[in-house]
């Protein structure tokens, strides 16, 4: 079973600047899919950005990108110039692409806050 | 357009009762989930359907039993609610066979007391 950690249960970033949440995982299949997303406090989760197994090069979506580093099963998303409405929960989340297994495995979360 | 919507958004309700919740989307997907979500934010699958047909079914209590109509909804009952059934559940669909994410609903906060 594949399992995905986030070991920073808390983080903060000052306002403008450059943050980077860390995502580890756990599988023995060689291609799936990652992704973040965010959780603000009105508890939507939203699509923050994805990343194919099989494509080497980082996804970027605006101020959001990430350090995809398969051999290291890493998957670190970066936020820059850090603005008050990034203030969420972010989680990780892993998805097989085996039919019957196609769910997100997601992490226990990083709660980022934003310093004015 | 709201793509995927459950109601309702908030149900509380007395130890022992049976409730339901019930998602619909209308982005034509073919898959559809249930997640919960406990108090310290941790998400985990409950229930998946595929076409109407369950495909994941976690170990969750018998209590709980999915229905899906069609492949536009999936409903969740619970009966005999317990103290511990209290989270916020969320829908979810998504397609199968390629790269796309799963689009969640708003979630329902459950609160039995």
């Amino acid at each position: 079973a594949q399992t995905v950690t986030q070991s920073q249960p808390e983080m903060s970033v000052q306002e403008a600047e450059t943050v980077t949440l860390s995502c580890t995982y756990d599988t023995s299949e060689s291609d799936y899919y990652l992704f973040w997303y965010k959780q603000p406090p009105s508890r939507q989760m939203i699509l923050v950005i994805r990343q194919e197994a099989y494509k080497q090069q980082n996804a970027t979506e605006n101020r959001f990108s990430v350090n995809f580093q398969k051999a290291a099963k890493s998957f670190s998303l970066k936020i820059s110039d850090s603005q008050l409405g990034d203030a969420a929960m972010y989680f990780c989340a892993y998805r097989s692409p085996n039919f019957g297994n196609e769910k997100l495995t997601f992490g226990t979360g990083t709660r980022l806050t934003i310093i004015p | 357009d709201t793509a995927v919507s459950q109601t309702p958004k908030y149900l509380v309700t007395q130890m022992g009762n049976d409730k339901s919740i019930k998602c619909e989307q209308n982005l034509g997907h073919d898959t559809m989930y249930w997640y919960k979500q406990d108090s310290k934010k941790f998400l985990k699958i409950m229930f998946s359907y595929n076409n109407k047909e369950l495909i994941i079914n976690e170990t969750v209590p018998n209590r709980f039993s999915p229905k899906s109509p069609d492949k536009a909804h999936l409903n969740l009952h619970i009966n005999s609610l317990e103290l511990g059934d209290s989270a916020v559940y969320f829908c979810a669909s998504s397609q199968t066979g390629s790269n796309s994410p799963l689009h969640f609903g708003n979630g329902t906060r459950l609160t039995v007391t």
